[in-house]
C-alpha cells in the first residue's frame, strides 16, 4: 500500500510569491491535516479537512488557505510568502479523522528567499 | 488551547540501556496521545499511542505509561538500539472533533555503541 504522497519535495521561492503543495492521503482515509515543521520544532497544526469540508484550522494568518478533493486529496495553498514561512510542510491523513492513528507523509521542504 | 511541554530536549544512552522521555499536558480533556519518532529527513512515525483510558501499554521494547491526575505521560524504551536514535515527539488530542494534535517540542535520543 502506498502511503501518505506529497509533492514537490522541495521548493525555493522568494517574498511575497504564492505556493500550491499537494497530498494524496492514504487509500481509504478520509481525512487530511496540514502541518508546519520548523527546524528543531513539532509540527504545528494548520488544517483538517474530512470529507471535503473543514474541520478545524489552527493558529495561522489567511495567507494559509486549503481544500480537499472529491477524491480526498488536498491542497495547502500560501500566499504572499514571508521569510518565516519557511518550514517542513507535513501532510497527515487518516481513516476517522479524530487524530488517532494519524500518518505522515515525507512532507514538502518550502524555503522562502 | 492545549500545551504540550517535553523533557529532556536530548537524551544520550548507552546500547542496551533504557531511555525514558517526559511529557505533560495541560487540557485535562485529553483524551489520546501519540509518540512519534522522526529520524533525520525522513516522516513522523507513530510508533505507540494510549488513550485516557489506560494507564501502560506495551509493544515490544517500547511502552508508554500516563497518569492523567498529574497530567502527563512518559515513552520508555528497554535494551536500546543504534537504529533507536532518532528526535522523539509527544502529542495530546483533545476530543474537540478536529484532528488536532498539538505535539511537544522533541527529544533527540543518540544512542552510544
Amino acid at each position: 500500500d502506498a502511503g501518505v504522497t506529497q509533492s514537490p519535495t522541495h521548493l525555493i521561492k522568494t517574498r511575497g510569491q504564492h505556493v500550491t503543495l499537494r497530498c494524496s492521503p492514504i487509500s481509504g482515509h478520509k481525512s487530511v491535516s496540514w502541518y508546519q515543521q520548523v527546524l528543531g520544532q513539532g509540527p504545528q497544526f494548520i488544517f483538517q479537512y474530512y470529507e471535503k469540508e473543514e474541520r478545524g484550522r489552527g493558529n495561522f494568518p489567511d495567507r494559509f488557505s486549503a481544500r480537499q478533493f472529491p477524491n480526498y486529496s488536498s491542497e495547502l495553498n500560501v500566499n504572499a510568502l514571508l521569510l518565516g514561512d519557511s518550514a517542513l510542510y507535513l501532510c497527515a491523513s487518516s481513516l476517522t479523522g479524530s487524530g488517532e492513528k494519524l500518518f505522515f507523509g515525507s512532507g514538502t521542504q518550502l524555503s522562502v528567499l | 488551547g492545549e500545551n504540550v511541554e517535553q523533557h529532556p530536549s536530548t537524551l544520550s544512552v548507552q546500547e542496551g540501556d533504557s531511555a525514558v522521555i517526559k511529557c505533560t499536558y495541560s487540557d485535562s480533556a485529553s483524551n489520546y496521545f501519540p509518540w512519534y519518532k522522526q529520524e533525520l529527513g525522513k516522516r513522523p512515525q507513530l510508533i505507540i499511542d494510549i488513550r485516557s483510558n489506560v494507564g501502560e501499554k506495551k509493544d515490544q521494547r517500547i511502552a508508554v505509561t500516563l497518569n492523567k491526575t498529574a497530567k502527563h505521560f512518559s515513552l520508555h524504551i528497554t535494551e536500546t538500539q543504534p537504529e533507536d536514535s532518532a528526535v522523539y515527539f509527544c502529542a495530546a488530542v483533545s476530543p474537540w472533533g478536529n484532528e488536532k494534535l498539538t505535539f511537544g517540542t522533541g527529544t533527540r535520543l543518540t544512542i552510544i555503541p
